[in-house]
């Protein structure tokens, strides 16, 4: 079983600034993938960035990039140059690719402020 | 090209009604996604299939919920006897594969059950 940790309760960034939000992870599979999307008011959940656990380098997608340390089991999102539209819930989730188990499984989600 | 879609995008239903929620996925797209995301919570795994194929149903909370893909492209999540637990938003998810493909979800229904 898989389980997703998001203990930050909100988080507030000045626009222009770098932001991190926190993901750790519990896996008892060696090959894994994890992932963040991004969740605005309207609904809809955005992909934004995928790292697996066998990757040697940290993923990067314009301005996201995922913090990935093994050894922690922790993955976290960096948001660099926020802007005003980057306020909305952020997610991480995992999937192991052992098996036939091709389900994501959530964090709690963080809410991301942006303030002008 | 087009993404996930999904009708309706809010549903009001009385307790005791049945609902049906319809999912469109990505074309080409094998597998297909259901979650469902109560409030203020991240989204639940409830099942999948691929192509027709539902190939995990453990996710589905009771025997009222079924879902179906009979074509493997659309498909249709079914509550029975909608109970006000049930109100949620259900959010429908396709990959091209079942291998490290990445999902792609789509807007989500809001149910409502009064």
């Amino acid at each position: 079983a898989q389980k997703i940790t998001q203990t930050q309760p909100g988080m507030f960034v000045q626009e222009k600034e770098a932001v991190t939000l926190d993901c750790t992870y519990d896996t008892s599979d060696q090959s894994y993938g994890l992932f963040w999307y991004k969740q605005p008011s309207s609904g809809e959940m955005i992909f934004l960035i995928y790292q697996g656990s066998y990757d040697e380098q940290n993923a990067t997608e314009g301005r996201y990039s995922l913090n990935f340390q093994k050894a922690r089991k922790s993955a976290n999102l960096v948001i660099s140059a926020s802007q005003l539209g980057d306020s909305a819930m952020y997610f991480c989730a995992m999937r192991a690719f052992t098996g036939a188990n091709s389900k994501l499984t959530f964090g709690k989600g963080i809410t991301l402020s942006v303030r002008p | 090209g087009a993404g996930v879609s999904q009708s309706p995008r809010y549903k009001v239903a009385k307790r005791g009604q049945d609902v049906a929620l319809r999912c469109d996925p990505i074309s080409g797209h094998v597998s297909l996604f259901w979650y469902q995301q109560a409030l203020g919570q991240g989204p639940e795994f409830l099942t999948y299939f691929q192509n027709e194929a539902q190939l995990d149903k453990s996710g589905l909370p009771s025997d009222r919920f079924f879902a179906e893909r009979p074509e493997g492209s659309v498909s249709t999540l079914k509550i029975q006897r909608t109970q006000q637990e049930d109100s949620a938003v259900y959010l429908c998810a396709s990959s091209l594969s079942l291998s490290t493909d990445t999902q792609y979800f789509g807007p989500g229904t809001r149910l409502t059950v009064l």
